[in-house]
């Protein structure tokens, strides 16, 4: 069965501009999470939806950064006016029902988001 | 918020040593996973402990968590040249929430 995709795979923006990035999840998955990693660092932890509702997104640095997943399947992760210091490589994870089911997490292989 | 912390950052190996590398938490954990990354991929799921002092092994890898649910170690024996990567600890941020805290991650390196 497909794994967890994500697309693009590289995003080369400028300062400034508008972003989506795309994840699409294993089938049947609830849960879905987004995550951030910077050069040398593990994943940081954005948000987290339990079906079409965003559970958790404590993990979202600033309001310019919001996420969406309005059928309970694809999401999107929306960067407004980026800055350089959002250049990372953006994970997205799906799990079969969250936490109470074991928890293991399938990881999608990221977007490299550059911004110039 | 909770943290993980690992050590050691950086690991070289003789191809053939062992391999251990330690999470420490000052909260007690509710669980606590371990992922692998390989150089330019995405983390991939090991194993999940749950009970105090429960040990899991996998083949050469042996995972262990303490007694008082706040550490926990990989140790991996006679490595491979496949085991080169990143191995990262990981545990569900406080509050019931389902956001996995990740630890900074120890990086093997091995040396054929």
């Amino acid at each position: 069965g497909a794994g967890v995709s994500q697309t693009p795979s590289n995003k080369v923006t400028e300062k400034g501009k508008y972003v989506e990035l795309r994840c699409d999840p294993i089938s049947g998955h609830t849960a879905l999470y987004w995550y951030r990693q910077s050069l040398g660092q593990g994943p940081e932890f954005l948000i987290y939806f339990q079906g079409t509702g965003a559970a958790d997104d404590s993990g979202l640095p600033n309001d310019r950064f919001f996420a969406v997943r309005p059928e309970g399947s694809v999401s999107t992760l929306k960067i407004q006016r980026t800055e350089r210091g959002d250049s990372a490589v953006y994970l997205c994870a799906s799990s079969l029902n969250g936490r109470d089911n074991g928890g293991e997490q399938y990881f999608g292989p990221g977007t490299r988001l550059t911004v110039t | 918020g909770q943290q993980v912390m690992q050590i050691p950052q950086y690991q070289h190996v003789q191809e053939g040593e062992d391999f251990t590398t330690y999470c420490n938490s000052s909260t007690t954990l509710s669980n606590i996973q371990w992922y692998k990354q390989r150089p330019g991929g995405h983390p991939v799921f090991l194993i999940q402990l749950v009970k105090s002092g429960e040990v899991k092994k996998q083949k050469r890898l042996t995972f262990q968590f303490g007694e008082a649910k706040k550490n926990s170690s990989l140790h991996i024996t006679a490595t491979q040249t496949t085991d080169v990567g990143t191995y990262f600890c990981a545990a569900f941020s406080g509050g019931g929430a389902d956001g996995l805290t990740f630890g900074k991650g120890t990086h093997l390196i091995i040396q054929p």
